[in-house]
This record gives C-alpha cells, sequence and structure tokens, in this order.
C-alpha cells in the first residue's frame, strides 16, 4: 500500500502566525511519530502516539506545539505564533505496534517549514 | 534519557572501498538500533536495522555490527558503489519500563561520497 503521507510538502509562512502540518500513517500501522530536522542536522523527537493512549510529548520544544491525532489515524502537528527558530523540516513516521519489541519505522517525504 | 554520538561526520572513499560508520549510545536499556539513508532532499530510508539479542547481521553489501557491553554498534558498507553516497544516521530506542516505546534518538549523521 501507500506510504507515510505528509503535506503540505513546503509552507512558508510569516512570523507570528499558525501553522497546520499533517500527516497520514500507513494503513494498519498504530503508532506515529513526529520528528524535527534542522539543516544539517540529525533527526529530533517531538511526539508519539500509540493507539488510544496518552500521547508522549516529552520532546515537543515548547506550549507552542502541539498535536492531535483524530481516529487512530490521520495526525496534525500545530504551532502557533511560529518563531524563525521553528523552520526546518518536519518528518512523520509510522509504525506497527511493538508492545514487546519495537518495530521499524517508515518515514514521510516531510513537510519544509520556512518562517520569514 | 539517551544520547547517541556518530563518528566520524563526513567519509569520503572511492568506489569499491568499505566504509565503516561508528555510533555509540549511552542508554544500557536500549534494544533496537535501526540504520537510516536519506539522499537529499528525501525521507530518511530504513537500510538494516538489528536488535540486542544478536551481534551481527548482514544484507548483501550492507552489514550492522552491536556491541553491547560497550554499548556502541557500526555499519559496514562493502564494494562501495557512487550511488551509496548520501548522509547515514544511527539511532537507538528501547521499550524502557516494558511498555511500547518506541522514540528514536538519532546521531548527527554521517555525510558519505563515494568517487567513482
Amino acid at each position: 500500500g501507500a506510504g507515510v503521507s505528509q503535506s503540505p510538502s513546503n509552507k512558508v509562512t510569516e512570523k507570528g502566525k499558525d501553522v497546520e502540518l499533517r500527516c497520514d500513517p500507513i494503513s494498519g500501522h498504530t503508532a506515529l511519530y513526529w520528528y524535527r530536522q534542522s539543516l544539517g542536522q540529525g533527526l529530533e523527537f517531538l511526539i508519539y502516539f500509540q493507539g488510544n493512549s496518552a500521547p508522549d510529548k516529552s520532546g515537543l520544544p515548547s506550549d507552542r506545539f502541539s498535536a492531535e491525532r483524530t481516529g487512530g489515524s490521520v495526525s496534525t502537528l500545530t504551532i502557533q505564533r511560529t518563531q524563525q527558530e521553528d523552520s526546518a523540516v518536519y518528518l512523520c513516521a509510522s509504525s506497527f505496534s511493538g508492545r514487546h519489541s519495537n518495530q521499524p519505522q517508515h518515514f514521510g517525504d516531510g513537510t519544509r517549514l520556512s518562517i520569514l | 534519557g539517551e544520547n547517541v554520538e556518530q563518528h566520524p561526520s563526513t567519509l569520503s572513499v572511492q568506489e569499491g572501498d568499505s566504509a565503516v560508520i561508528k555510533c555509540t549510545y549511552s542508554d544500557s536499556a536500549s534494544n533496537y538500533f535501526p540504520w537510516y539513508k536519506q539522499e537529499l532532499g528525501k525521507r530518511p530510508q530504513l537500510i538494516i536495522d538489528i536488535r540486542s539479542n544478536v551481534g551481527e547481521k548482514k544484507d548483501q553489501r550492507i552489514a550492522v555490527t552491536l556491541n553491547k557491553t560497550a554499548k556502541h554498534f557500526s555499519l559496514h558498507i562493502t564494494e562501495t558503489q557512487p550511488e551509496d553516497s548520501a548522509v547515514y544516521f544511527c539511532a537507538a530506542t528501547s521499550n524502557a519500563g516494558g511498555t511500547s516505546y518506541g522514540k528514536l534518538t538519532f546521531g548527527q549523521g554521517t555525510i558519505l561520497t563515494v568517487h567513482p
């Protein structure tokens, strides 16, 4: 089936505006992750959803960042009052639930966010 | 939390040579170690992974070794080809506390260049 789908692929916005980034995971994957990749850097964990459990938000850098996952499928990452340091590629990944072992995570193409 | 260090940051080899990238991790509870290849402007692609119950895994020209005692793992690419040129990321994760928890902590990446 289709891989992880993210939209938009690119987003340019002015400082102070709110943005919403969308992720549609692979069908059947119950775990969904958001990561951030700044220019020339590694990937930084933001938030993790597993089924109907409370999400792990430990990686969110500030209270301007929030995420939802409706119906256990599509997820939206929202950044309020954007700042220039929020400029990065936001990557979503999904995997099967691995209650006793980790499962491979598969990434989408990401959303390249530029804050002017 | 987990900390992953990756070396070298850049690696240049001639076509046909071998390439080795090394990573160390800090959390002895980590039990899953994937490697991702990321071409410029593309999504990270899982190329190989290893779990803590094995010491080595091989897939054609790619192999990964794990030393749990020393807390380090390495990626080995033999007979390198120009199309192997990319950024390679190591990562580590654990099921700490017995719960399903797949958060990945990434190394900073290695830029591999294979010269024809």
